[in-house]
């Protein structure tokens, strides 16, 4: 792989289920974030982590956690699920915190 | 607060020139981004402004002056694969980045 992915792509799922939703860079980036993008809201921070091992809430954390237990996965955690976290949700990465961010091809949760 | 402000939607001519605006209020600033985003696609990076001034990059310019909170994206030359989003992001410290709502820009033959 090159780059940053995303699964799955898309993803229908009953309202208090949990679902996890992946992400994996193989640019040895140090930092990566997940952003949720609504419609006339643009993208809004998540969760980031600056470095394997460490993790941080940005703007809208309720609801989702993450973790990084190595350099290349930051993988997102809805634990119950509920219909106003239907969304996009993109990853990204970058080099280090503040540096160009790149993004992954998203993916496209709707909960019932 | 933090309040990044775009137009919502825009339309030009292929082969003209657009001027997309862009004015911030954020608590920091560290740097200004420009991402064009295709419908259904991801954000891709286009310019990036630390400094006043205009930053050129072929037919994509990117214009900042910090004291006024003020950036702009200039597209020249434009082109039909050009329709997409603009948006615009302030990165205001550490590992925060504020995307404003995006620009669409409609290109008509």
């Amino acid at each position: 792989i090159a780059g940053i992915t995303q699964a799955p792509t898309s993803q229908i799922l009953a309202a208090g289920r949990r679902m996890t939703l992946r992400c994996t860079q193989d640019m040895r980036h140090n930092a990566m974030y997940w952003y949720r993008q609504d419609l006339g809201l643009g993208l809004r921070l998540i969760h980031y982590s600056n470095t394997a091992g460490t993790t941080g809430k940005g703007e809208v954390p309720d609801g989702y956690s993450v973790s990084r237990a190595n350099t290349d996965d930051f993988p997102l955690t809805l634990a119950s699920a509920v219909p106003s976290q239907t969304s996009v949700y993109f990853c990204a990465s970058s080099a280090a915190g503040g540096d160009t961010q790149y993004f992954g091809p998203g993916t496209r949760l709707t909960v019932l | 607060g933090q309040n990044i402000d775009q137009p919502t939607e825009m339309t030009a001519t292929e082969g003209a020139i657009v001027q997309i605006n862009c004015t911030y209020q954020t608590s920091g600033f560290n740097g200004l981004f420009w991402y064009q985003q295709h419908a259904g696609e991801a954000p891709t990076f286009l310019s990036y402004n630390v400094l006043d001034g205009l930053e050129e990059k072929g037919r994509f310019s990117s214009f900042l002056s910090r004291s006024k909170g003020y950036s702009y994206l200039l597209l020249k030359e434009l082109q039909m694969k050009d329709s997409a989003s603009y948006l615009c992001a302030v990165q205001t410290g550490g590992f925060k980045t504020i995307f404003g709502a995006g620009t669409r820009l409609f290109v008509k033959a």
